[in-house]
Formats: C-alpha cells, structure tokens, sequence
C-alpha cells in the first residue's frame, strides 16, 4: 500500500470552523506537496516543501497554512473556508526536486465546506 | 494556455482494442514526463515515465516528441481493468520557474467495455 498516510479521509467542516489535515510519508523523501483537486480540472499544486522549506507556494488563499516540522510530516491548517474550497487535497512526496523524481500521493482528504 | 493539455475524453472503447492518447505542454524547460492512472474516487499512481528514447512496458509505450512538446500513451489489447483516467505529468528543470514542480493535465477518461 501506499506510503503516505492522509488523515481524515473525510472531513465537513463549517464556514467559520479550523481544522487541521494531516500527511505522513514513510518512504524516506524530502520533499512534500499539497494538490487541490475540484471535479472536472485538473490537480492544482498548492504547497512544495523540499527540506522542510517551503519552495513554492502558488498564490494560495491564507485560509490555508502549510505546516512542515519535519521531512515526514506536512499539515494543513484550515480556517473560515468557503464552500468552492471543497475538494479532494492531495498529499505526495518524492526524493527532492529533482528531474525524474516521480511523486507518490496519500489517499486524499475529502472536505466538504458548509 | 494551459501548461498541459490532453483531451478528456471520453474514449470508449471495446477489449482488445488500441487506444492513444496525446498530450502537450507549454513550457520547454520541462524535463521529465509521467503517466498517471487514477481511478475514480483513489489518489493518482505513477504508471510510467516517459524517456526521451520511447518505452514500453507490458501493453504500454510511451513516446516522447520535445521538438513538438507533446507526449503519448499507447495502451494496447486494452482490459476493463484499464477503465481509469489518465493524466499526462510533466516536471520543471531544476532552476527553472517551475523546478520540482509537478503540472498536471486534466486527464483523459478511458472506458473500455467488453
């Protein structure tokens, strides 16, 4: 199975709620991403961290705050959410940045704004 | 324009059948190529690179034309296993604006019924 870990798998969250998701890989690598996936685009990068520094961050709205302690752990914090922010977040890593370096994704976390 | 097109389909297909598709990209200082499977409602898995030289594995080849920037995937005597959508993945030259980053097509829809 897989070696990136997402908690929850699902989440509904209100409007003025925070919350938290959270992804642990366990394959060693040392760079981490956040993708947003909505129905019918395609998976928008969000976040990279490559050494637990952030390397990339995409115009992301600052109701969403990336968090990386270390190289196995990558957080995203939540807060006052709207509902078009509903979507599948997508967690991967892959070793560094570098060319040919392909990258394995957890199994998501379902949100759902209301 | 988008960084990576593909056409979403859907292909709809019989078993055995051949099935193709294409996929390009903008930037060329993108240096390496994927194939992704992702299968409804599961997190994407890498199906294959995409060496300069072509490659195959199994029923699947993947080409590679830089000089026209687009990439293919020929999946041959198709299953109903394949039923999947496939996204075409290209990653930035380390250095480039988009170093490490991994772009993503919308992905193309394949049905294959028996």
């Amino acid at each position: 199975e897989t070696g990136v870990t997402q908690t929850p798998r699902h989440l509904v969250m209100g409007m003025t709620n925070k919350k938290s998701l959270k992804c642990e890989q366990h394959l060693g690598h040392n760079a981490m991403y956040w993708y947003k996936q909505s129905a019918k685009k395609p998976l928008e990068l969000m976040f990279v961290y490559s050494l637990e520094e952030r390397v990339e961050n995409n115009s992301v709205p600052s109701r969403f705050s990336p968090e990386c302690p270390n190289s196995s752990h990558l957080f995203l914090h939540l807060h006052t959410l709207q509902p078009e922010d509903s979507a599948l977040y997508l967690c991967a890593s892959s070793q560094g940045l570098a060319q040919n370096t392909e990258a394995f994704f957890g199994q998501g976390t379902r949100l759902t704004v209301v | 324009r988008k960084e990576v097109e593909q056409d979403p389909g859907p292909f709809n297909v019989p078993e055995g059948a051949t099935v193709a598709f294409n996929c390009t990209y903008s930037n060329s200082a993108s240096q390496s190529f994927f194939w992704y499977r992702q299968d409804c409602r599961k997190e994407p898995k890498l199906l294959m690179s995409v060496y300069s030289s072509g490659n195959e594995d199994g029923r699947f080849t993947a080409q590679l034309n830089r000089a026209s920037q687009y990439i293919s995937l020929l999946i041959r005597d198709s299953k109903l296993s394949d039923s999947a959508t496939y996204l075409c993945v290209v990653k930035g030259q380390v250095g480039s604006s988009n170093a490490g980053k991994l772009i993503f097509g919308q992905g193309t829809t394949l049905q294959v019924k028996p």
